[in-house]
């Protein structure tokens, strides 16, 4: 009954490829997030999506791509990896309408080692 | 632009005894949202305690309360009968009214001596 879930848990990969992360929330929001959490444990938004739509795209390398298939799915693809997108990344969601005092739900990270 | 700064990057208490970690938060809203989330090495990010900004009384979970000073834009968390388990990164998050993102501290690290 896992509220959200992110796949691959680890990921392990060489510069230059190509590579994406997959997460589904079962909770019924409309509302998912990306966030990157760097070596000092910072916590940074990437993107985030209402009922498929974009709503938030931060200053994020055109490299990474979010696509929404349907509010329940929030995947991240990366073209190009280089060195430094070395990090743990986080999905997240929460519901619109009561989005005020919403906390946000996160999945458990996905560690992506860029060698 | 809202910034949210925790000014201890590592914390140490006693178990069984009180320590509080500090936040401050900088925004020309008047309707926003507090959160303090926990980091365990798991990786897990777990919703601690939040606080509405209209609300003057101080919320409360269990264990975990908050010192809430609007006017000094000031957002601490109290820890009450520390446990080993409370071990954890601990970041102070910020989010308007309107909704949106949430906005993080750089976290404190809190160790818990037994």
């Amino acid at each position: 009954d896992t509220a959200v879930s992110q796949t691959p848990k680890y990921l392990v990969t060489q510069m230059g490829n190509d590579k994406s992360i997959k997460c589904e929330q079962n909770l019924g929001h409309d509302t998912m997030y990306w966030y990157k959490q760097d070596s000092k444990k910072f916590l940074k938004i990437m993107f985030s999506y209402n009922n498929k739509e974009l709503i938030i795209n931060e200053t994020v390398p055109n490299r990474f791509s979010p696509k929404s298939p349907d509010k329940a799915h929030l995947n991240l693809h990366i073209n190009s990896l280089e060195l430094g997108d070395s990090a743990v990344y986080f999905c997240a969601s929460s519901p619109f309408r009561d989005r005020r005092n919403s906390p946000l739900h996160f999945g458990n990270g996905t560690r992506l080692t860029v060698t | 632009a809202q910034t949210v700064t925790q000014s201890q990057p590592e914390m140490s208490v006693q178990e069984a005894e009180t320590v509080t970690l500090s936040c401050t938060y900088d925004t020309s809203e008047s309707d926003y949202y507090l959160f303090w989330y926990k980091q365990p090495p798991s990786r897990q990010m777990i919703l601690v305690i939040r606080q509405e900004a209209y609300k003057q009384q101080n919320a409360t979970e269990n264990r975990f309360s908050v010192n809430f000073q609007k006017a000094a834009k000031s957002f601490s968390l109290k820890i009450s009968d520390s446990q080993l388990g409370d071990a954890a990164m601990y970041f102070c998050a910020y989010r308007r009214g309107q909704g949106g993102k949430l906005i993080f501290g750089q976290g404190t690290e809190l160790s818990v001596k037994p």
